[in-house]
């Protein structure tokens, strides 16, 4: 079992909040990845980070920031939240090692959003 | 732009019989092939990932087909199992890159009859 976590695992929230989804692992590793998905669907990256100080926006655009002060921690901030903004997001982290030099991907649970 | 598309988005399967998920990719660039199952209320689990430069790779039950030329490759899970009923996930990576960046394909619901 992957030592990624993600809190909280379901957050229900009316428009115009700031909200911060906490992501937090203890492997040490240092790339570290938000993904979006809706339910039964892909996964879109949005925001990725090599290492502390380090964060660039995924492939899908997305309204929320990220940062990355400490190795082990990566959250996701929305400053205003919307309802097109209901989904799950999902963390995950990588030494960045491994087969062609891609490391395994460990996901966390991840958070359920609704944004009413 | 969908650089990975994934076939079929559901399948059903009867206990003891073979799953096949397919999925084909555009950018040859790709050097790493990673297969991804998910459960519900949990994040995807790697369970089986290859580079190009193999046509095949089994663990167990679970094998991957390579198709460079075609640019396809495919999950076969063999003797299928109610516990294998999840979503899978192909994903689709440029090792040379350094990003780790997964580029992920539509998901495939397997449900296996028991």
């Amino acid at each position: 079992e992957a030592d990624i976590y993600q809190t909280p695992r379901y957050l229900v929230i009316g428009t115009g909040k700031k909200i911060t989804l906490e992501c937090s692992q203890t492997m040490g590793h240092d790339k570290m990845y938000w993904y979006q998905q809706d339910p039964g669907m892909e996964l879109h990256l949005i925001h990725y980070s090599y290492g502390v100080n380090s964060t660039e926006k995924g492939d899908l655009s997305s309204e929320s920031t990220v940062s990355r002060i400490r190795t082990e921690h990566f959250p996701l901030t929305l400053e205003s939240a919307r309802p097109s903004h209901t989904s799950q997001y999902l963390c995950a982290s990588s030494t960045g090692f491994g087969l062609a030099g891609v490391g395994e991907q460990f996901f966390g649970p991840g958070t359920r959003l609704t944004v009413l | 732009q969908q650089q990975v598309k994934q076939s079929p988005q559901s399948l059903i399967v009867q206990k003891g019989g073979i799953s096949i998920i397919n999925c084909a990719y555009e950018n040859t660039a790709f050097d790493y092939f990673p297969w991804y199952q998910q459960f519900p209320g949990k994040g995807p689990a790697l369970l089986i990932a290859i580079r190009p430069d193999v046509s095949e790779k089994k663990e167990g039950r679970f094998t991957i087909s390579f198709n460079k030329s075609a640019k396809q490759f495919s999950l076969h899970i063999m003797d299928s199992q109610p516990g294998d009923s999840a979503t899978y996930f192909c994903a689709a990576s440029k090792g040379s890159s350094n990003t780790g960046k997964l580029i992920f394909g539509q998901g495939t619901t397997l449900q296996v009859k028991p």
